[in-house]
């Protein structure tokens, strides 16, 4: 089975610092991909970025950066340069092997505050 | 319009009652998954359409669910004898190609449907 899991329900970042939002998977699949979305107050979700389970590099997209250890079996979001925009919910998701369905975990609330 | 759409936006309906949601791919998108959200929790997953055929609907909570996607694109789920706990936003999304371990699965999201049963 694959598990998701989120443990900040919510963070708290001042504009224009750096925040990093915690994510542990659980899997048995050697080969799989790890997501971020981003769930603004309208409700859709926003892809932000993506990792591989072999890509030896963490995966950075703009201000989104991807914090991979493999070992310790975690995938954490750092954003730097923190905007107002930024506020919303944001979830971290899985893909194992020979399957096609994400794997969401509980989501964090992230309020970024001037 | 070049996303995912999601009609209706909002559906309030009574306990008992029949309730269709509409799901309208991107435009070429092979792909279509439902899922379900209920307040603070992520998304579950529901169902996954390859093409016109349920490739995985494991996550169906019970026989009152279903959905189809009878020419590959357009998908509706159906809800038989809805109940309280049904009360969610109903998330559909689509991708370029089935689900795979590279970028290329990435999928895009409607905004959802928001179903409240009284």
């Amino acid at each position: 089975a694959q598990k998701i899991t989120q443990t900040q329900p919510g963070m708290f970042v001042q504009e224009k610092e750096a925040v990093t939002l915690d994510c542990t998977y659980d899997t048995s699949d050697q080969s799989y991909g790890l997501f971020w979305y981003k769930q603004p107050s309208s409700g859709e979700m926003i892809f932000l970025i993506y990792q591989g389970s072999y890509d030896e590099q963490n995966a950075t997209e703009g201000r989104y950066s991807l914090n991979f250890q493999k070992a310790r079996k975690s995938a954490n979001l750092v954003i730097s340069a923190s905007q107002l925009g930024d506020s919303a919910m944001y979830f971290c998701a899985m893909r194992g092997h020979n399957t096609d369905k994400l794997i969401f975990g509980t989501g964090t609330r992230l309020q970024v505050f001037p | 319009g070049a996303g995912v759409s999601q009609t209706p936006s909002n559906k309030v309906t009574e306990k008992g009652k029949y309730v269709e949601l509409r799901c309208d791919p991107i435009s070429g998108h092979t792909a279509l998954y439902w899922y379900r959200q209920s307040l603070g929790q992520g998304p579950e997953f529901l169902i996954y359409f390859q093409g016109t055929g349920a490739a995985d609907d494991s996550g169906l909570p019970n026989d009152r669910f279903f959905a189809v996607r009878p020419e590959g694109s357009v998908s509706t789920l159906k809800i038989q004898r809805t109940e309280r706990g049904d009360s969610a936003v109903y998330l559909c999304a689509s991708s370029l190609t089935p689900g795979t371990s590279g970028r290329s699965g990435e999928l895009f999201f409607g905004e959802g449907s928001r179903l409240t049963v009284l």
